[in-house]
């Protein structure tokens, strides 16, 4: 079954500063990659996916990009500000199915 | 409804009793999935129901561990003989169709069993 791998668990990054967060993925057929923002006493939300046929996606001050030879995909987010600070967990699907396996997580905590 | 929909959102429960943790999906969406958070831990996935074909229960830590999906809509997640070690958030979420997108999740019941 598919393996997912986040990295680091926690960052702390100074305000206006980027903020990478890095995940490894073992199989080779997943072809969707989401990544999910959760405030502390919050459910999880999707904040960016990407698709297998592109290698990149923005969306304002984030950012994904996947290397599917390499099997790995890294959120970028620029000019960080304090209401970024949260977990954010990264997720590949399962074989040929929608079942999701989430990274352990990175907490991100922005210094203001 | 506009969101997925959990209840109760808090749930105390002496070890050794049947909980029952309910979820409402979002109106057409097909598959619904059950996750478990325990305390500052990752998502662990627990079970999957899309459509009408059989659930993929690979995710169970026990055969305490049950649920059914009715209807395809409204899902009952059942703890049966509860233990400390079941204390954890339980995390509903629903997706729309039949290729994997990303999921919307409900607000979570925190179970505390003691």
């Amino acid at each position: 079954g598919e393996n997912v791998e986040q990295h680091p668990s926690t960052l702390s990054v100074q305000e206006g500063d980027s903020a990478v967060i890095k995940c490894t993925y073992s199989d080779s057929a997943s072809n969707y990659f989401p990544w999910y923002k959760q405030e502390l006493g919050k459910r999880p939300q999707l904040i960016i996916d990407i698709r297998s046929n592109v290698g990149e996606k923005k969306d304002q001050r984030i950012a994904v990009t996947l290397n599917k030879t390499a099997k790995h995909f890294s959120l970028h987010i620029t000019e960080t500000q304090p209401e970024d600070s949260a977990v954010y967990f990264c997720a590949a699907p399962s074989g040929a199915t929608n079942k999701l396996i989430f990274g352990t997580g990175t907490l991100l905590a922005v210094q203001p | 409804g506009a969101g997925v929909s959990q209840s109760p959102s808090n749930k105390v429960t002496e070890k050794g009793k049947d909980v029952e943790l309910r979820c409402d999906p979002i109106s057409g969406h097909t598959a619904l999935y059950w996750y478990r958070q325990s305390l500052g831990q990752g998502l662990e996935f627990l079970i999957y129901f899309q459509g009408n074909s059989a659930p993929d229960k690979s995710g169970l830590p026990s055969d305490r561990f049950s649920a059914e999906r009715t209807g395809g809509s409204v899902s009952t997640l059942t703890i049966q003989r509860t233990q400390q070690e079941d204390s954890a958030v339980y995390l509903c979420a629903s997706s729309f169709g039949f290729t994997v997108n990303g999921y919307t999740f409900g607000s979570g019941t925190r179970l505390t069993v003691v």
